[in-house]
């Protein structure tokens, strides 16, 4: 099956710097790729879509220069939180998009999500 | 935007059945069901993508009403494992045309010995 990988699996910063993330996917290739912010207790909310070559396209109420994302190849894109503070500390998920085995519909593929933490 | 899930939570005993409800002011493309385990990504359940279809595998099974703007997750004789939270995910555009996609409030299901 498809499999999506996140790195790191978490990370503990200081604020005012800046932290990234990596999402890949391992066995397929994504021309699309989804970052979420996921809060405790929380639904998962959708904070940019990701595609190759292209500049992002970032939800309502997400800033763009704080949240940088890159989608340089076709099986990673990076998200860069500049500036971090505590309130950015949260579970960042990324999926990616792809053709579900043995259908012809695309399906999202999750990472394991990153879980930053701002001190 | 974002699609209305009920009940919140729910509380079952191993064994007992449950019923999951989303729904949206207008109609959906398609419907997607996922199960989420604390500090894990969700898991993909299945998906719903014809007005009147209903699916399943084993005891997990889902429903698209008509009109496409509900969605009911059903589990019957809950298991220990189907504790998580279960969000649903909507599409606003065709499939071949994936771009937009939002997941509803969740509920949360515990299910005890």
């Amino acid at each position: 099956g498809a499999v999506v990988s996140q790195h790191p699996s978490w990370v503990i910063c200081k604020s005012g710097t800046s932290v990234k993330i990596e999402c890949r996917s391992l066995d397929f290739q994504a021309t699309t790729m989804f970052w979420y912010r996921q809060f405790p207790k929380q639904s998962l909310m959708l904070m940019a879509t990701s595609n190759e070559g292209s500049k992002a396209t970032y939800e309502q109420g997400v800033e763009k220069d704080k949240f940088l994302i890159n989608h340089a190849s076709l099986t990673l894109s990076t998200l860069t939180v500049t500036s971090a503070h505590p309130e950015d500390s949260s579970f960042y998920i990324c999926s990616a998009l792809g053709l579900a085995g043995g259908s012809s519909y695309n399906e999202q593929f999750f990472g394991p999500g990153t879980r930053l933490t701002v001190l | 935007q974002q699609p209305v899930q009920s009940p919140q939570a729910v509380i079952l005993r191993e064994g007992e059945d449950a019923v999951i409800n989303c729904s949206s002011s207008k109609a959906l493309y398609s419907v997607h069901w996922y199960r989420q385990k604390h500090g894990e990504a969700p898991v993909f359940l299945m998906i719903l993508l014809k007005g009147g279809e209903q699916k399943g595998h084993e005891k997990i099974s889902a429903s698209f009403n008509e009109k496409k703007q509900q969605s009911s997750l059903y589990l019957t004789a809950s298991q220990l494992s189907y504790s998580g939270t279960y969000f649903c995910g909507t599409e606003k555009g065709p499939l071949y045309n994936f771009n937009k996609f939002y997941f509803g409030s969740g509920t949360k299901l515990n299910v005890k010995p």
